[in-house]
């Protein structure tokens, strides 16, 4: 059974562009979250999609944005890309509802270099 | 941002030799709890989780122990190997209205030397 899928895997990008980062979950997870791993901040919840509806999200600014498509993928975008949002993105899913406690598993995630 | 992340803590220890890695959480209201690996240049991995109802929970070569009281929770590793060096995470599940998020702690970095 494959595990989390995200692509692209690496990336660089400037200054005022944007990105969309994509993720496939585990095949039968319907809940996917997005999370942002810097040295400085650790790990920092991004947002969470149920059923193509966004759950809950972190105190992140606008410009972070995501959506889930009716198969349970999921893409997020960042906008005016800062130096700042250089990161690794990480996608997680799980099979139900993290409320209930189910496992939740991770992807590889995806380097982001902002210049 | 909600998780603290400054000064990794790490820990050293002997190979063959039980590890214990600690970890404080922070809203008393948290019912799920998991522990995380994550090795250089990948993705944080499952280890072991546990539920507010339990005080202890036993995998392959890992305890983890939760102390609601003080709110601690910790990971013990039996007959560390060089493979689990890596850098561990705990994470506890906050309920909001909406649905669930994972607040991670900072992380300890584990050093098995041979």
């Amino acid at each position: 059974k494959a595990g989390v899928t995200q692509t692209p895997r690496y990336l660089i990008k400037t200054r005022g562009q944007q990105v969309t980062l994509s993720c496939s979950p585990i095949s039968g997870h319907r809940s996917v979250s997005w999370y942002q791993q810097t040295p400085g901040q650790g790990l920092q919840f991004l947002f969470e999609y149920f059923s193509e509806t966004q759950r809950n999200k972190g105190n992140f600014p606008g410009r972070f944005s995501g959506r889930q498509f009716s198969n349970s993928r999921s893409e997020m975008n960042v906008s005016t890309l800062e130096l700042g949002d250089s990161a690794l993105y990480l996608c997680a899913s799980s099979l139900r509802d993290p409320r209930s406690g189910n496992t939740i598993y991770f992807g590889e995630g995806s380097w982001l270099t902002v210049v | 941002g909600e998780s603290v992340g400054l000064h990794l803590p790490t820990l050293s220890v002997q190979e063959g030799d039980n590890s214990i890695i600690n970890c404080a959480y922070s809203n008393s209201a948290s019912d799920y709890f998991i522990w995380y690996k994550q090795e250089s240049g990948k993705g944080p991995q499952f280890i072991i989780d546990i539920r507010s109802n339990m005080d202890k929970r036993q995998g392959q070569r890992v305890t983890v122990l939760l102390n609601k009281t003080v709110k601690h929770l910790s990971l013990q590793i039996a007959a560390t190997q060089p493979g689990d060096s890596a850098v561990y995470f705990c994470a506890e599940n906050k309920q909001g209205n909406q649905g669930g998020k994972l607040i991670f702690g900072q992380g300890t970095e584990l050093s098995v030397k041979p």
